[in-house]
């Protein structure tokens, strides 16, 4: 079982709709929870951050841990087509980051 | 610089040959990570440098990787014998404090396709 788990299937919505995204991991010693966006042939960029169970704002995006259920999600209300990229959860421990594959999610105008 | 550098941004490079990355990071980050990304894949941890510390070197996949930074600056990944499975974004990145995820910042990456 790898240590993060992101269905990297694509996914597309129309403009305004909310874009639903998830990881499960594995194991309990992760300390925080990111969520990254890429865009295409770009390094990833920080966008939330958390160590803590429950949920935290930043304008259009909230991002949710549940650690007794070892699963994290992250939510963008009123997609744009400028939030078309790929978004990939990390977590933290010992200095280094675990990645899910990412899930590229297309906003169509 | 503002922010980290990777050259080449790009490279092509036959199989057998052997290539060398840079990476530049923030003025004054202590620690620094190089990541592999295969195409449709997450990031996979190579190699991470923290101040005079000795790296963690766990995550390097042969004897074929390795890695060097001096002091606190520049660090080169360098792959020997390069095989086509190598192809990927080679992604570098640095953070200020190297114990949890909210600082760390990566470069565009160095593109490395091996015919």
């Amino acid at each position: 079982q790898k240590e993060v788990e992101q269905d990297p299937g694509p996914l597309s919505v129309p403009e305004g709709a909310i874009v639903s995204l998830n990881c499960t991991y594995s194991n309990s010693a992760f300390q925080y929870f990111m969520w990254y966006r890429q865009y295409s042939r770009k390094g990833p960029e920080l966008l939330m951050y958390t160590y803590s169970s429950g949920n935290k704002e930043d304008g259009r995006f909230t991002a949710q841990v549940d650690k007794s259920s070892k699963y994290i999600s992250l939510f963008i209300r009123d997609s744009q087509p400028s939030d078309s990229a790929t978004y990939l959860c990390a977590m933290s421990r010992n200095n280094r980051l675990a990645f899910g594959k990412g899930n590229q999610v297309v906003v169509i105008p | 610089g503002a922010g980290v550098s990777q050259s080449p941004s790009n490279k092509v490079t036959e199989k057998g040959k052997d290539v060398e990355l840079r990476c530049d990071p923030i003025s004054g980050h202590t620690a620094l990570y190089w990541y592999r990304q295969r195409l449709g894949q997450g990031l996979e941890f190579l190699i991470y440098f923290q101040g005079n510390s000795a790296p963690d070197k766990s995550g390097l996949p042969s004897d074929r990787f390795s890695a060097e930074r001096t002091g606190e600056s520049v660090s080169t990944l360098t792959i020997q014998r390069t095989q086509q499975e190598d192809s990927a974004v080679y992604l570098c990145a640095s953070s200020s404090q190297g114990d949890s995820g909210n600082t760390i910042y990566f470069g565009e990456g160095s593109w490395l396709t091996v015919v």
